[in-house]
């Protein structure tokens, strides 16, 4: 079966850097995504994994590990305006992407 | 390049009652997916289509839910009769077929079911 977790809430400070992490059990791999979602409002394409390690664009990082299932978003310099939901998704087979649940971020000033 | 569009943007209905959301791809996506997220939670696949065939539609309550792809661009996906539980943002989602590059999404229909 299908299993992504992540964390359902985090809270950080306005300027701040914060790690959200997801760990997935799949029954295939083509890949890992990372979507931002704003409250009312659609996905939207943040960052690709497909290979170890870890890509850089801009204030945004993601890492990946095939080994552990494992996979965090970094945010530095957070502002105001990334207060919104992350999706962590699998690309598990066929070009279908799998959701976790998504983590909820509240900066604070 | 134009979106990915979705209408209506929101629709209240009542419990029994039918529903109809419509779906026009990014042009040239072969891909269509179409995902129920309900509020608080990560979106969930309905049904994917390739041009006008379906890939995978095992999450799809078939019992109240269709959906088509007629000519392989435009989508409709229909509830009938609708429940209180159906209440969630539908998004429809195109993409060039196993460009690993993931999804572009609509603003989705918000449902609620009264």
């Amino acid at each position: 079966g299908q299993n992504i977790d992540q964390p359902t809430e985090m809270t950080a400070t306005e300027g701040a850097i914060v790690q959200i992490n997801c760990t997935y059990q799949t029954s295939g791999f083509n890949g890992l995504f990372w979507y931002q979602q704003h409250a009312g409002e659609a996905p939207t394409f943040l960052s690709y994994n497909v290979l170890d390690g870890l890509e850089e664009k801009g204030r945004f990082s993601s890492f990946l590990s095939r080994s552990k299932g494992y996979s965090y978003l970094l945010l530095k310099e957070l502002q105001m305006k990334d207060s919104a939901s992350y999706l962590c998704a699998v690309n598990n087979a066929g070009n279908m992407l799998t959701f976790g649940g998504g983590t909820r971020l509240m900066v604070k000033p | 390049e134009a979106g990915v569009a979705q209408s209506p943007r929101y629709k209240i209905i009542e419990k029994r009652q039918s529903v109809a959301f419509w779906c026009n791809p990014i042009s040239g996506h072969a891909t269509l997916y179409w995902y129920q997220q309900i509020l608080g939670q990560g979106p969930k696949l309905l049904i994917q289509f390739q041009n006008n065939g379906v890939v995978d539609d095992s999450q799809l309550p078939k019992d109240r839910f269709s959906a088509e792809r007629l000519k392989g661009v435009d989508s409709t996906l229909k509830i009938q009769p609708a429940k209180l539980e159906d209440s969630a943002v539908y998004l429809c989602a195109s993409s060039l077929w196993q460009s690993g590059y993931g999804y572009t999404f609509g603003s989705g229909t918000r449902l609620t079911v009264v």
